[in-house]
Parts: C-alpha cells; sequence; structure tokens
C-alpha cells in the first residue's frame, strides 16, 4: 500500500530559527514529490516539486530535499517568519497524474515570537 | 483574478438532507478534483473530471455526487447516505499532464446538525 508519513506531527519554533520537516514514502513507481504550505481554513499552496532525478530545489526561504534511493525528503526553513505558521503537506505521485497522488498527514507549524 | 472559488465557506446540513458544495474556476484548467480533509488524515480524492460531462470515482466516493456540465464548474453534492459528512471538503483543478500542480480552492467546512 502507498503510505507518506511525516514527522514531527507538530512542532513550535521561535522566530528567525530554522527547521526541518521529514517525509518519508513508499509509493511505487515514483514520479514526483510535491510539498505543499496550508494556512489554517485554506487551501494547500504548491511550494516544491522534485523528480526522480533532483536532489535539491529551493523556493525562497524554503528548500527541499529528495533521496530517492531511501524514499525520504525533507523540507528546510530558513530563518522562519510569524508567516510561515501552517501545515506542511508532502505529496507523492507514483505516475505523475494528479489523480493518483498519495498524501501526508502534515506537519503543523508553528512559530512564535 | 484567475483562481478557484468554493462556496460557501462553511455549511451545516440537518439529517437526511442533500447538500451541494460549489466549485468554481477561471483557470482554464481540463481536470478538476473533489477532496475531504479530516484532522489526522492526508487529503482523500472523492471524485475527479478529466474532461466536460465525463468524471470518474475517487477513493471515497460512496455517499457523494458530482456533474461537469461546464468546464468552469464542478459541483459535488454530499447525500444522505453519506453518515459522517462532516470534514473540510477542498476543491482543485490542474492542467493535464505529468508533474501537474494542483491548485486549490479555499475549502467548504461541513458540519452536521
Amino acid at each position: 500500500k502507498n503510505q507518506v508519513e511525516q514527522s514531527p506531527q507538530s512542532l513550535i519554533i521561535l522566530e528567525g530559527k530554522n527547521c526541518t520537516l521529514q517525509c518519508n514514502y513508499t509509493v511505487s513507481p515514483f514520479s514526483n514529490l510535491r510539498w505543499y504550505k496550508q494556512d489554517t481554513g485554506r487551501g494547500p499552496v504548491s511550494l516544491t516539486i522534485m523528480t526522480f532525478s533532483e536532489n535539491t530545489k529551493s523556493n525562497g526561504r524554503y528548500t527541499a530535499t529528495l533521496d530517492a534511493d531511501t524514499k525520504q525528503s525533507s523540507l528546510h526553513i530558513t530563518a522562519s517568519q510569524l508567516s510561515d505558521s501552517a501545515s506542511y503537506i508532502c505529496v507523492v505521485s507514483p505516475t505523475g497524474t494528479a489523480s493518483k497522488l498519495t498524501f501526508g498527514t502534515g506537519t503543523r507549524l508553528q512559530v512564535t515570537l | 483574478d484567475g483562481g478557484i472559488t468554493q462556496s460557501p465557506k462553511y455549511l451545516f446540513r440537518k439529517e437526511g438532507q442533500n447538500v451541494t458544495l460549489s466549485c468554481e474556476q477561471n483557470l482554464n484548467h481540463d481536470a478538476m478534483y473533489w477532496y475531504r480533509q479530516d484532522p489526522g488524515q492526508g487529503l482523500r480524492l472523492i471524485y475527479y473530471s478529466q474532461i466536460v460531462n465525463d468524471f470518474q470515482k475517487g477513493d471515497i466516493a460512496e455517499g457523494y455526487s458530482v456533474s461537469r456540465e461546464k468546464k468552469e464548474s464542478f459541483p459535488l453534492t454530499v447525500t444522505s447516505a453519506q453518515k459522517n459528512p462532516t470534514a473540510f471538503y477542498l476543491c482543485a483543478s490542474s492542467l493535464q499532464g505529468v508533474g501537474e500542480k494542483l491548485f486549490f480552492g479555499s475549502g467548504t467546512q461541513l458540519s452536521v446538525l
């Protein structure tokens, strides 16, 4: 069964600090992996996408890594801001089509003063 | 201003009642999707449509129905057969093709009275 597991489940950090969120997957075959950011009560917004051949992708203060051999990905947030408070969802696609996605349960990040 | 609009933001259903959630997009996307989000769970696919007048069941279609009469619109009806309808419902759209990104609406929170 295809699964995506994220850790930690929740995280609290001080503004300005860095953090790393983890995603482990057992999805096979593998086409791509996306990280989404979801603000409370809103829809998710895509941050990055990585295919099998990519191991790092950046989007501003967000840097995603992918190790396709160990089936692990991470999302690193640098110099966190209050606006980074949200859930971060890892989504894996086995075929490349959006109708066959496996979603993780997300990591809830809270950035405090 | 392009995007996906879901309405209403909050909806209450009485026992035995059918309710319809609206989803409209002006992104000219062919594919549209409905997801259900429950606390502590990943998004689950209810129905999707890749072209007008055609739609496919997702992983949890029982108790739901959809229509796709126009490219821009993909309403979801939660029928009385859905015994546990309380959830956050997300509509999304995408361009067809490998690596397609989902664009989400702001969601509808459905609760049972």
